[in-house]
């Protein structure tokens, strides 16, 4: 299986602050098709997941465009551009480029 | 509104047999893959499998497509999913979700192997 790191494990931010969460595979996410299927996930406390970015930067439906998503390759990065208390909770990357799609281990994102 | 949500969990015996519902609304059901995911109670996310919208194809993580099967009813715009011989392992939170970007999710339904 593929295996998505994602760093850091925590972050600690600031209201306004710009935070960037990165997510690295073991193995290129860009499919013959010529799409990159990396996608990134908020779940808030005691909450189902919710989609954010989806083919590494298109964003999802009605999320804020203070969401970004960037990468290519085995690199991405999501970043938050101006955190706000509503964006507390845990980040999670995947892909769906190889036949078993994985998950990133999370990425906590707490108030400083 | 598009709505999923999941029934059909609770505490089960190992080796027991169990099977998760998930009425979709809100959208044709019928136009859509739809897919399973899990959560660990330490927080460790796992994707089961997709079926496609018709139900004709279908899709598992190697390591559970022995034990689980996925089926859809589209007359009844549901999701199923078939846990066999269940293990103190697949003791999770699980999920229903819209292909392809997984844009909607169930609120999840909590299964718990223990005897």
């Amino acid at each position: 299986d593929v295996v998505l790191t994602q760093t850091p494990p925590t972050s600690s931010a600031t209201i306004g602050q710009s935070v960037s969460i990165s997510c690295r595979s073991s193995q290129s996410l860009l499919d013959s098709d010529g799409n990159t299927y990396l996608y990134w996930y908020l779940q808030r406390p005691s909450q189902s997941p919710q989609l954010l970015i989806y083919l590494v930067s298109k964003l999802g439906s009605g999320v804020p465009n203070r969401f970004s998503g960037s990468g290519s390759g085995t690199d991405f990065t999501l970043k938050i551009s101006g955190v706000e208390a509503e964006d507390l909770g845990v980040y999670y990357c995947v892909q769906g480029t190889h036949d078993t799609w994985t998950f990133g281990g999370g990425t906590k994102l707490e108030l400083k | 509104e598009v709505q999923l949500v999941e029934s059909g969990g609770g505490l089960v015996q190992p080796g027991a047999s169990l099977k998760l519902s998930c009425v979709a609304s809100g959208f044709t059901f019928s136009d859509y893959w739809m897919s399973w995911v899990r959560q660990t109670p330490g927080k460790t996310m796992e994707w089961i499998g997709d079926i496609k919208y018709d139900g004709s194809y279908t899709n598992y993580a190697p390591s559970l497509k022995n034990r689980f099967t996925i089926s859809r009813d589209n007359a009844k715009s549901t999701l199923y999913l078939q846990m066999s011989n269940v293990r103190s392992e697949d003791t999770a939170t699980y999920y229903c979700t819209r292909d392809p970007n997984w844009d909607y999710w169930g609120q999840g339904v909590m299964v718990t192997v223990s005897s």
